[in-house]
């Protein structure tokens, strides 16, 4: 069965500072990855997805498939990225989302 | 905005009652799925709905079911409430459910259950 692994519940830095988020997958097919962020228990927003390999508010995340990781990264932290990250597994024949746990990302000023 | 609107945003009720949350899936979009969000369980995938049929389940309690309309609107109705159900229902749509289509999720309806 598939499994999403936050390790992280809270993360705190300071603004400017480098931070990553990390991710563990486990899946027995090929892994479709995604970042979601939730701001104050609201939405979800797409961040980022593997597939497209693209940069979103400076945030970037690279899979890779020998450590079955996809953390989130971020070289100059602002305040205004204060949320929930979750990261997401799509699998199954509905391609529904298996969610972790989340972090919850605090940048001081 | 993402385009999935769900109905209604907040929805305080009784133990034992039923209710109904409704999501209008992006324009264009076939492909409507369901999650639960509790402080205790996470982001839990429920059901989805493509093109007006049954899918794929996840953890769903027989209390709950859900359809597609032929508009493609979706309903989840939620039945014999318990205090466990409050929680944050989210609705999410994709064109299809095929490979690397990317969800894109509503506002959500708050559930509170007194």
């Amino acid at each position: 069965a598939q499994r999403v692994t936050q390790p992280e519940k809270l993360l705190s830095v300071f603004k400017g500072a480098p931070v990553e988020l990390k991710c563990n997958y486990s899946y027995s097919g090929s892994p479709e990855l995604f970042w979601y962020v939730q701001y104050s228990r609201q939405r979800l927003q797409l961040l980022l997805r593997h597939i497209s390999r693209e940069s979103i508010k400076g945030f970037t995340a690279d899979l890779n498939k020998g450590e079955t990781s996809f953390h989130l990264k971020k070289p100059f932290a602002q305040e205004e990225d204060s949320a929930m990250y979750y990261c997401a597994l799509s699998s199954g024949s509905a391609r529904q989302l298996t969610f972790g746990s989340g972090t919850q990302l605090t940048v001081l000023p | 905005d993402s385009g999935v609107t769900q109905t209604p945003k907040h929805l305080i009720t009784a133990t034992g009652q039923r209710v109904t949350l409704r999501c209008s899936p992006r324009s264009g979009d076939l492909s409507v799925y369901w999650y639960q969000q509790s402080l205790d369980q996470g982001l839990q995938f429920l059901i989805q709905y493509y093109n007006g049929e049954e899918r794929a389940k996840g953890n769903i309690l027989e209390r709950f079911s859900a359809q597609q309309f032929p508009d493609l609107h979706s309903e989840l109705n939620l039945s014999s409430l318990e205090l466990g159900d409050s929680a944050l229902y989210f609705c999410a749509s994709s064109v299809t459910s095929a490979s690397n289509q990317p969800q894109h999720f509503g506002d959500g309806t708050r559930l509170s259950i007194l």
